[in-house]
């Protein structure tokens, strides 16, 4: 149980591009989704928390207009990093929650690299 | 400000032989402290919650405690397969759920 997948594994793009990463919990609805990046040899830094049907709340330094995120639904979030650069290659983690809210079951991760 | 502290950052051991990692935490009230492993690539695996001082919690090798000020995480004859990146997190009483986590304690356990 608590199964989180994140689509695509890995993703290589050009500067400029958008590219959208899927999150989804697979056996429960989730409430709340988080997404995080993880720079290499460092832990986990929240960027946003987002509940279904409602906006998204973005940690303090996090550009809101360039990390875009929507939770359609109570499967679902997306992040879609706009006109990336270089500086935005990181691996991507989102987890979610579900009927126990504390507990937070994190995906298998997204490395993005932007050439 | 709410804070995390995971020690030592980098813990190599023996098959077999047994060890403590320590996460030392300040927060403005605790809902919870969480346990993590994370493979290398790879999202972080839940392993316990501990919600309240003198709470402990066993799974397998691997047994967590918690006091008011810091939690350990027992490693009892580690085997191999147990290398990993351990993380510590804290959640607040507050109304978000968010995670604060600490920067890990990296463990290498060779045969």
């Amino acid at each position: 149980g608590a199964v989180v997948s994140q689509h695509p594994s890995w993703v290589i793009c050009k500067s400029g591009t958008s590219v959208k990463i899927e999150c989804r919990s697979l056996d429960f609805q989730a409430t709340t989704m988080f997404w995080y990046r993880q720079f290499p040899k460092q832990s986990l830094m929240l960027m946003a928390t987002s509940n279904e049907g409602s906006k998204a709340t973005y940690e303090q330094g996090v550009e809101k207009d360039k990390f875009l995120i929507n939770h359609a639904s109570l499967t679902l979030s997306t992040l879609t990093v706009t006109s990336a650069h270089p500086e935005d290659s990181s691996f991507y983690i989102c987890s979610a929650t579900g009927a126990g809210p504390e507990t937070q079951y994190f995906g298998p991760g997204t490395r993005l690299l932007v050439l | 400000e709410d804070q995390v502290t995971q020690s030592p950052e980098a813990l190599r051991l023996q098959e077999g032989e047994s060890s403590s990692l320590n996460c030392s935490y300040t927060v403005s009230g605790l809902r919870g402290l969480f346990w993590y492993r994370q493979d290398p690539g790879k999202g972080p695996e839940f392993l316990f919650t501990l919600y309240s001082a003198g709470e402990e919690k066993e799974k397998e090798r691997l047994k967590a405690t918690l006091t008011k000020k810091e939690s350990f995480l027992h490693i009892t004859a580690p085997k191999p397969e147990d290398s990993a990146t351990y993380l510590c997190a804290v959640q607040a009483m507050d109304s978000s759920y968010k995670l604060i986590f600490g920067s890990g304690t990296r463990l290498l356990v060779r045969p």
